[in-house]
């Protein structure tokens, strides 16, 4: 049971290239998540999903596209990166639904710098 | 719209003291508020859980309190110690979808 695995760690892009990042959970969970963490303004969530093929906006959307083909994989894609994009980006997932009191899972985050 | 506000954003105690981070939220049907604790360069883990049928939640050191009618929910650490140093992030769920939402942060560091 490895929990939620978030490739690569670390990345460094430059403006206007495309990538993606991983997320694989091992745990059944129907709903998992990314957000992107920057100083001073805690975890602001991304996209979002509740379950295989249902995907959803979160708070800063903009920049960035998920799929949700399967219940272990929500991977997070930049479409053409930006300075304003360079940011710690975390995987979380849950049992049920964020606000069902299941614990939320965090992968070990993705440390991204586009130059 | 839906927002959680976290005071104060840093908070330095001598280590045997108590601390007392504080957090108002602003959507009323929230009933869930996870604390969590985050380490340098690591990922953030759940520490103390309220949901809002309950007051108060005690976990050893650890305490939350939630006063729906205000809206204000805290954490409280007594006897605090060396490894009490991290960031502390409020959240509370939502009324909208299956998402919570997450206060800015607290970086505490607890003074020798």
């Amino acid at each position: 049971n490895a929990g939620v695995t978030q490739t690569p760690k670390f990345q460094v892009l430059k403006t206007g290239q495309s990538m993606t990042l991983q997320c694989a959970q091992d745990m059944n969970h129907e709903y998992m998540s990314w957000y992107r963490q920057d100083p001073g303004m805690g975890l602001r969530l991304i996209h979002y999903s509740v379950g295989a093929g249902i995907t959803d906006q979160g708070e800063v959307p903009n920049g960035y596209n998920v799929s949700r083909s399967t219940t272990e994989d929500f991977p997070l894609r930049l479409l053409s990166a930006a300075p304003s994009q360079t940011s710690v980006y975390f995987c979380a997932s849950s049992l049920q639904g964020m606000n069902s009191g299941n614990t939320i899972y965090f992968g070990e985050g993705s440390w991204l710098t586009v130059v | 719209g839906e927002n959680v506000e976290q005071h104060p954003s840093t908070l330095s105690v001598q280590e045997g003291d108590s601390a007392v981070i504080k957090c108002t939220y602003s959507d009323s049907a929230s009933n869930y508020f996870p604390w969590y604790k985050q380490e340098l360069g690591k990922r953030p883990q759940l520490i103390i859980d309220i949901r809002s049928n309950v007051g108060e939640k005690k976990d050893q050191r650890i305490a939350v309190t939630l006063n729906k009618t205000a809206k204000h929910f805290s954490l409280h650490i007594t006897e605090t110690q060396p490894e009490d140093s991290a960031v502390y992030f409020c959240a509370a769920s939502t009324s909208s979808a299956s998402k919570i939402i997450f206060g800015s942060g607290t970086r505490l560091s607890i003074r020798p």
